[in-house]
């Protein structure tokens, strides 16, 4: 079954505006991931937070992580056009199974 | 550094056949994963090899298949393809640092469109 679980949101925003999705998992997790995808092409990675980490930072990317809650937060902030993609967020469980779990993910839109 | 590239792109075919996918890695990864994306099912993981050596498998039934090569390559392959194994496959390489866990990021490359009619 799928660990990682968005909010099922599809979000359209103005160009400059942040842009928040939110994820929810139900096992222990070694670690949780962040990924893109434009236009049912390939992944590609964001960034990756640890299970002993609660937020982290990556230029525009804020991401948040509750273990206690089993849910992580990713923040855009001042969105442009080319973040208009899906984003997925994964975990990887505790106790060495090295698999991904995908949440079924965000489509965000950001208008020029 | 070559990414993670995948062929064909784009495939088409018929029930009841068998389609073989290939992935080449990264340089110097060695854990090659597979998923499979639907707009119904999201993306699954299929199955991961390592040192040519299965180490994971997915929920999917026997008809899917893989392999890993000396050279870390894999080709996975599906036989008796139904309607529903119209996907995007896409393949993952990862670095691994301090034992099995994915502490790292993995690489996806472009994926395989397989379009069954």
């Amino acid at each position: 079954s799928q660990q990682g679980e968005e909010d099922p949101q599809a979000l359209s925003i103005q160009e400059g505006e942040n842009a928040t999705m939110n994820c929810s998992y139900k096992t222990s997790i070694n670690n949780l991931q962040w990924y893109r995808q434009n236009s049912g092409r390939g992944l590609v990675h964001l960034i990756l937070i640890r299970s002993n980490e609660r937020e982290k930072h990556s230029g525009r990317l804020r991401v948040t992580l509750d273990t206690s809650k089993k849910s992580s937060s990713l923040l855009i902030t001042a969105s442009r056009a080319a973040d208009t993609a899906s984003y997925f967020c994964a975990t990887v469980p505790s106790g060495g199974n090295n698999r991904l779990a995908f949440g079924k993910g965000n489509q965000v839109v950001v208008i020029p | 550094k070559a990414g993670v590239t995948q062929t064909p792109r784009y495939l088409i075919k018929t029930r009841g056949q068998q389609v073989t996918l290939s992935c080449s890695p990264i340089s110097g990864h060695r854990s090659v994963s597979w998923y499979q994306q639907t707009p119904g099912q999201g993306l699954q993981f299929l199955f991961e090899y390592f040192s040519e050596t299965q180490r994971n498998k997915g929920n999917f039934p026997g008809r899917f298949s893989g392999r890993q090569f000396s050279n870390s390559r894999s080709e996975m392959n599906v036989s008796t393809l139904e309607l529903g194994d119209s996907a995007l496959y896409l393949c993952a390489s990862s670095l691994e640092v301090g034992g099995r866990i994915m502490n790292t990021e993995a690489f996806f490359g472009q994926g395989t469109r397989l379009t069954v009619v």
